[in-house]
């Protein structure tokens, strides 16, 4: 069975500074897509940015990218130049190709300081 | 386009009361799915469809009934609320994109079960 994990419960930086949110997983599969989701207060669920495995150059959204380490099963977000609008519930996500469902780790707290 | 169409925002349940969280999609998205998402945990499966008729059990199954007659449509039930589902509730929509995929989610349901 698929397993994420992010270790770090909450995290806070200053207003500009970068800051790293860490995922890994466990799978035994060779295909499958990677996401970052950001849910603020207002609940909703919002795509940061994804990666498909069989993908050696890691994915960037503007001020976000991702450092892929697929033999290392590590997915981690980099956010640079941190705004006060990054700041929510960052959680990582494993999607199988079979039945593009998502499994789920358990979420960091970001909090951006001004 | 409207998206994921999730209803209702809130709901307040006795315990024993059953009642059905509507969820449409207007994507035409094979895939559907609902999860529910606990405090300190990430989101887990209850229920999938991978496309009209066919539906599977998730992760969290028990006390929780889901059909598929249309393409739109993927109704949550719940048989017999229990205070153990008190939670929010997420119904997403995905498709098998060719390298290309996302997951679109509702706005969430938060149910308290008393």
């Amino acid at each position: 069975a698929q397993t994420v994990t992010q270790s770090q419960p909450e995290m806070s930086v200053q207003e500009a500074e970068t800051v790293t949110l860490s995922c890994t997983y466990d799978t035994s599969e060779s295909n499958y897509y990677l996401f970052w989701y950001k849910q603020p207060p207002s609940r909703q669920m919002i795509l940061v940015i994804r990666q498909e495995a069989y993908k050696q150059q890691n994915a960037t959204e503007n001020r976000f990218s991702v450092n892929f380490q697929k033999a290392a099963k590590s997915f981690s977000l980099k956010i640079s130049d941190s705004q006060l609008g990054d700041t929510a519930m960052y959680f990582c996500a494993f999607m199988r190709y079979s039945n593009y469902q998502l499994i789920w780790g358990a979420g960091t707290k970001l909090i951006i300081k001004p | 386009n409207a998206g994921v169409t999730q209803t209702p925002k809130f709901q307040v349940l006795k315990t024993g009361q059953s009642m059905t969280l509507q969820c449409a999609q207007d994507m035409n998205h094979e895939y559907m799915s609902w999860y529910r998402q606990d405090p300190g945990m990430g989101l887990r499966l209850i229920h999938y469809s991978v496309g009209a008729g066919i539906t599977d059990q998730g992760e969290v199954p028990n006390g929780y009934n889901v059909s598929r007659s249309t393409t739109e449509d993927f109704p949550l039930r719940l048989l017999s609320a229990a205070p153990s589902q008190t939670s929010v509730y997420f119904c997403a929509s995905s498709y098998s994109g060719q390298g290309n995929t996302e997951a679109f989610f509702g706005q969430g349901t938060r149910l308290t079960v008393v």
